[in-house]
């Protein structure tokens, strides 16, 4: 099964920073690979599919970029709103798997 | 509007069973895979099983599999999840989601259904 390793687990950032948050795929993945925010007490929103396909209505301060084992999620300038946790998710067939969060809080 | 309601949580003993139940609205059932994922309190999110619009394909988590088994009825617009043999490490936030297609991610969550796994 494929593992995903998402880095890093935590960080603390100020509003207007650049964020980067990392998965490294165990084996290729192409780029079935998509990006989910999550804040307290809601269920997951989807960022971005397809590696770097922004999901409609997600602004464009976000995005993704990578293929086969590297990926990477962007922010170009955090927002207050933008605090919570994210998690990618490799969608290349079954069993999928998330990786273990980033929670991104306020420095 | 998509809607994706789970039912069937509960409190059970180690060694119990449930079966959670998922109803759908809004879209054409059929038409898309679906799949569980869970959430421990104050943890991660987790994969458990997804099955395609047929139920030809089926696949689950490490964690889960010979334990767990997935089925929907197309003609009921219903997702299931047969849990059996719980271990207290199950206990979680049980989400259905819908893929938005073959080889795609979720693009709608249900709020989940609660499972304790406590004796």
């Amino acid at each position: 099964d494929i593992q995903m390793t998402q880095s890093p687990s935590a960080m603390s950032a100020s509003v207007g920073d650049r964020v980067t948050i990392t998965c490294r795929a165990s084996q290729g993945i192409a780029n079935y690979l998509a990006w989910f925010q999550q804040k307290p007490g809601k269920v997951p929103k989807r960022l971005i599919y397809a590696a770097s396909t922004l999901q409609s209505g997600v602004p464009s301060r976000f995005s993704g970029s990578g293929s086969g084992t590297e990926f990477t999620l962007t922010i170009s300038s955090l927002q207050p709103e933008d605090f919570a946790t994210y998690y990618c998710l490799q969608h290349n067939g079954y069993p999928r798997t998330f990786g273990q969060g980033t929670k991104v809080e306020i420095k | 509007e998509v809607q994706l309601v789970e039912s069937g949580g509960g409190v059970v003993r180690p060694g119990g069973s449930l079966r959670l139940s998922c109803a759908a609205s809004g879209f054409t059932f059929d038409d898309y895979p679906l799949s569980w994922v869970r959430q421990a309190p104050g943890k991660g999110l987790e994969w458990v099983s997804g099955i395609n619009w047929n139920g030809g394909t089926i696949g689950y988590a490490d964690s889960v599999k010979g334990r767990f088994t997935i089925s929907r009825d197309n003609a009921k617009n219903s997702l299931y999840l047969q849990m059996n043999s719980l271990r207290a490490e199950d206990t979680a936030l049980y989400h259905c989601v819908r893929d938005s297609g073959t080889y795609s991610p979720p693009d709608y969550w249900g709020q989940g259904t609660l499972v304790t796994v406590s004796s």
